[in-house]
């Protein structure tokens, strides 16, 4: 079964960076896309950034352009979004997701919760 | 960019009732519009892609429709698990995937 398993929560202190980690499984890594989509406390869903898992081909949000990087390693079938120069409205939780040929979210990780905190 | 809006913002219904949640896009998308159900601490799950395909193991009371800027998820028959708040997000643009704010079903 298709599995995304995610890193643990962290704390960060303001202009700190984080990197989360989405293992993969049950599912051959490299023919589907990774996205990255983060949840603030009570808030909305936000769509940060995709990668495709075979070639490494990236789209990133544009508020997030130059403080976010989306990688993958395959042979580990393991995805990594790096957040840098926190602040506190990063504070969120933040998913992966499987992303199928329509572009749609079909398998997601647990969420890692990052808390942005002096 | 694409901007997402959904209507209503909530909504209370009781079991058994159809409901139909509504989602615009600022302009044509196509059918390239995926709705999303979340509970409260879960992750999401994906329940209609592409407008009106029903997603693998999602049950047959929810469906979708629309095209161009204007879909609408139906629960045709409302059951105790389906209390949730429903996402709409377009695959149309890249590379922004918005997502519309959301529509909160809790029991009238």
């Amino acid at each position: 079964q298709v599995q995304l398993v995610q890193s643990g929560a962290e704390v960060k202190k303001p202009g700190a960076s984080v990197k989360v980690s989405c293992k993969a499984s049950g599912y051959t890594f490299t023919s589907y896309g990774i996205s990255w989509v983060r949840q603030a406390p009570g808030q909305g869903l936000e769509w940060m950034g995709w990668i495709s898992a075979y070639n490494g081909n990236t789209n990133y949000a544009q508020k997030l352009q130059g403080r976010v990087t989306m990688t993958t390693d395959t042979s580990t079938s393991t995805a990594y979004m790096e957040l840098r120069s926190l602040r506190s409205d990063d504070t969120a939780v933040y998913y992966c997701a499987r992303t199928n040929p329509w572009l749609a979210f079909d398998y997601w990780g647990q969420g890692t919760l990052v808390t942005v905190s002096s | 960019d694409i901007q997402m809006t959904q209507s209503p913002s909530s909504l209370s219904a009781s079991v058994g009732d159809r409901v139909t949640i509504t989602c615009r896009a600022s302009q044509s998308i196509s059918s390239y519009l995926n709705w999303y159900q979340q509970k409260p601490g879960k992750a999401p799950k994906l329940l209609i892609y592409a407008a009106s395909s029903l997603q693998s193991g999602v049950p047959s009371r929810f469906s979708g429709s629309g095209s161009g800027t204007d879909f609408t998820l139906t629960i045709s028959s409302l059951q105790p698990e389906d209390f949730a708040t429903y996402y709409c997000q377009q695959s149309y643009s890249t590379p922004e995937f918005t997502f519309g704010p959301g529509t909160k079903v809790d029991i009238k």
